[in-house]
C-alpha cells in the first residue's frame, strides 16, 4: 500500500465548477501537509502548505486536513482553464521523510 | 527572487554512460532534494543534503549519487544508465529540512536513456 493514495483521475469540469480532489494516506505519523500543482514540461508548484486540521484557505483555493480520518482535499472555486494541469498531494513524517501521491490530472473545460 | 534552477534542461544518453545533473536553489535555502518522476511510479524520493550532508535515502541503487557544495548547490550522478533511468529528475531546496519547511522544485531535467 502506498503511503500516499490518490485517484488520478482525470476529472474534466466545466469552467466554473467547485474542482474536488482527495487524498488518503496511511501512517498515522503525517504531519505537515502540501498540494502542488504541475504543469505540462514543469516542476511541481507549491499551492498550499498546511499542518493541522481544518480549513486553509488561499484566493480559489482550499486545503482541508482531517488527520483522525487521514483524509486531505483541495477545493478550487470558479475554476479557470489555466487550472488545468496535475494536482500533488504530499505530506511528511518521522525524520522529515516526505510522501507524494500520484497526481490527478484536472481538465477544465471552456 | 530567483526559484530552484536545473541545468540542463533536457539529456539523451546511452547505456551505459553517465550523467550529472545540476541544481540551484533558492537563495538561503540549505536543503536540496531530489526526486525522480516518472508516469508510472509518481515522485520517487532520490537523496536529500543539507550544510553538505546527506540527511536522507531513497530506495534508489548506488549508481544514483549525490552532493551538496558549500554554497548549497547540488549535483546528482548517475553511472551505467539503464533504459529504466529514462525519468523527468526534479531538484527541490527548502530553508530547512523537509517537513519544517514546504519544498520548492524545479523544472527538471529531462533524461532520456537509449
Amino acid at each position: 500500500q502506498k503511503e500516499v493514495e490518490q485517484d488520478p483521475g482525470p476529472l474534466s469540469v466545466p469552467e466554473g465548477a467547485i474542482v474536488s480532489l482527495n487524498c488518503t494516506y496511511s501512517n498515522s505519523a503525517f504531519q505537515y501537509f502540501m498540494w502542488y500543482r504541475q504543469y505540462s514540461r514543469k516542476g511541481p508548484e507549491l499551492l498550499m502548505y498546511t499542518y493541522s486540521s481544518g480549513n486553509k484557505e488561499d484566493g480559489r483555493f482550499t486545503a482541508q486536513v482531517d488527520k483522525s480520518s487521514k483524509y486531505i482535499s483541495l477545493f478550487i472555486r470558479d475554476s479557470q482553464p489555466s487550472d488545468s494541469a496535475t494536482y500533488l498531494c504530499a505530506g511528511t513524517y518521522g525524520n522529515n521523510r516526505l510522501a507524494f501521491g500520484k497526481g490527478n490530472q484536472v481538465v477544465v473545460i471552456p | 527572487k530567483a526559484g530552484v534552477t536545473q541545468t540542463p534542461r533536457y539529456l539523451i544518453k546511452t547505456r551505459g554512460q553517465q550523467v550529472t545533473l545540476s541544481c540551484s536553489p533558492i537563495s538561503g535555502h540549505r536543503s536540496v532534494s531530489w526526486y525522480q518522476q516518472t508516469p508510472g511510479q509518481g515522485l520517487q524520493f532520490l537523496f536529500e543534503y543539507f550544510s553538505e550532508t546527506q540527511r536522507n535515502k531513497g530506495n534508489f541503487p548506488g549508481r544514483f549519487s549525490g552532493r551538496q557544495f558549500s554554497n548549497s548547490r547540488s549535483e546528482m550522478n548517475v553511472s551505467t544508465l539503464e533504459l529504466g533511468d529514462s525519468a523527468l529528475y526534479l531538484c527541490a531546496s527548502s530553508l530547512g529540512v523537509t517537513g519544517g519547511s514546504p519544498l520548492h522544485f524545479g523544472n527538471g531535467t529531462r533524461l532520456t536513456v537509449t
